[in-house]
């Protein structure tokens, strides 16, 4: 039982370079989210999926885009990146239906030159 | 929208005292309030949770309070011992949907 997977770990892209973050759960979750944290900042929620085939814009989706094909990944893409999206980036899931914990992943530093 | 203001940034306690976070949130239909913390380099991990029809929750050396009126809630962490330190966060929020809007953190330093 891994609980919630991200891969990468670590990446530098070039900026105009696109990519694509893996976050992968075990625990049969309806909900997953990704979101980045920045210095000094708390965790910003960027695209948020509530089930398999569904995503909604977060707080700060701009230059990201989301799939959930299969209910255990979520993907998310940067078509173009730019500095700015230098962060780390976080994956998290948990269960439908009530309030409760959200898992997350380890966590994916990005950073764009 | 929602917004969660986290005071203090940065707070140093010698081990064994009491430490006391406090946030405070703008919407009043926020019902949720989860309090994770963040050891360097690893991810978010909840260490205690409030839903707004309970005033003050108690789990071994970590509180919790809330006052829905003054729209406030703050972590008491009691005894605090060096593996406490840390970087504390609390978040809001409403729905079933679970947008955490998370406040910006405080590092906790437990000096020896």
């Amino acid at each position: 039982n891994a609980g919630v997977t991200q891969t990468p770990k670590f990446r530098v892209l070039k900026t105009g370079q696109s990519m694509t973050l893996l976050c992968a759960q075990d625990m049969n979750h309806e909900y997953m989210y990704w979101y980045r944290q920045d210095p000094g900042m708390g965790l910003r929620l960027i695209h948020y999926s509530v089930g398999e085939g569904t995503t909604a814009k977060g707080e700060v989706p701009d230059g990201y885009n989301v799939s959930r094909l299969k209910k255990q990944n979520f993907l998310l893409g940067l078509e173009s990146a730019a500095p700015s999206q230098t962060s780390v980036y976080f994956c998290a899931s948990r269960y439908e239906g009530r309030v409760t914990e959200a898992f997350f992943g380890q966590g994916t530093r990005l950073t764009v030159v | 929208g929602e917004n969660v203001e986290q005071h203090p940034s940065t707070l140093s306690v010698q081990e064994g005292d009491s430490a006391v976070i406090k946030c405070t949130y703008s919407d009043s239909a926020s019902n949720y309030f989860p309090w994770y913390k963040q050891e360097l380099g690893k991810r978010p991990q909840l260490i205690i949770d409030i839903r707004s029809n309970v005033g003050e929750k108690k789990d071994q050396r970590i509180a919790v309070t809330l006052n829905k009126t003054a729209k406030h809630f703050s972590l008491h962490i009691t005894e605090t011992q060096p593996e406490d330190s840390a970087v504390y966060f609390c978040a809001a929020s409403k729905g079933s949907n679970y947008q955490l809007i998370w406040g910006a953190g405080t590092k906790l330093i437990i000096k020896p």
